[in-house]
């Protein structure tokens, strides 16, 4: 199975910062990934997929970039509402996998 | 709007057995491919199963393979998870979940359901 690291596991942050997750694949998954926000509760909400595309809804302050086997994930001005922990997953093989998931913290 | 409703769960005696339903609405289940996913008490997430409602087509995780069996009621929009010869390690909430946009292979998962309980113990 491909392995899924995320970086960092616990993120403190406040309103307004700027704020980067990454996501190292274990072999290339070209652009198959897909990151999700899960607030504690409930269920994960899928945020982006093919690497940077925003579902429809997502606020526009959220971005996705990379390719092969470096992905990040960014907030461009954190809000109140972005407190949560994002996970990653790649969709490249029958085996999807997700990393361990980063929380975002005051 | 596409919405997914889990149910089923319950406590379950380790080696037991249980049947978990996931009913789709908002869409055809026919046209669509539908997974399991767990996520075990204060876990991160794990694919379990995923079942095409085009093709019937279906894939395991290694974790649950020859335990776990997913199948589909397209009739009824429904995707079950049988899940026998349970053990500790399989208790979590499942969440069932469409799978949105593919590679071809799998994937990304949108929208989710709510999840429902499952708890191994004796």
């Amino acid at each position: 199975d491909i392995q899924m690291t995320q970086s960092p596991s616990t993120l403190s942050a406040s309103v307004g910062d700027r704020v980067t997750i990454t996501c190292r694949a274990s072999q290339s998954i070209t652009t198959w990934l897909a990151w999700y926000q899960q607030k504690p509760g409930k269920a994960p909400k899928s945020l982006i997929y093919k690497a940077s595309t925003l579902e429809s809804g997502v606020p526009s302050r959220f971005s996705g970039s990379g390719y092969g086997t470096e992905f990040t994930l960014t907030i461009s001005s954190l809000q109140p509402d972005d407190f949560a922990t994002y996970y990653c997953q790649q969709y490249d093989t029958y085996s999807p996998t997700f990393g361990q998931g980063t929380k975002v913290e005051i | 709007e596409m919405r997914l409703l889990e149910s089923g769960g319950d406590v379950v005696q380790p080696g037991g057995s249980l049947r978990l339903s996931c009913t789709a609405s908002g869409f055809p289940l026919s046209k669509s491919v539908l997974a399991w996913v767990r996520q075990a008490p204060g876990k991160g997430l794990e694919w379990v199963s995923t079942i095409s409602g085009v093709d019937a087509a279906v894939h395991y995780a290694d974790s649950v393979k020859g335990r776990f069996t997913i199948s589909a009621d397209n009739s009824k929009n429904t995707v079950y998870l049988q899940m026998d010869s349970l053990r500790d390690e399989d208790a979590a909430i499942y969440y069932c979940a469409n799978e949105g946009h593919s590679s071809g292979h799998c994937g990304s998962f949108d929208p989710w359901g709510r999840g429902t309980l499952v708890t191994v113990s004796s």
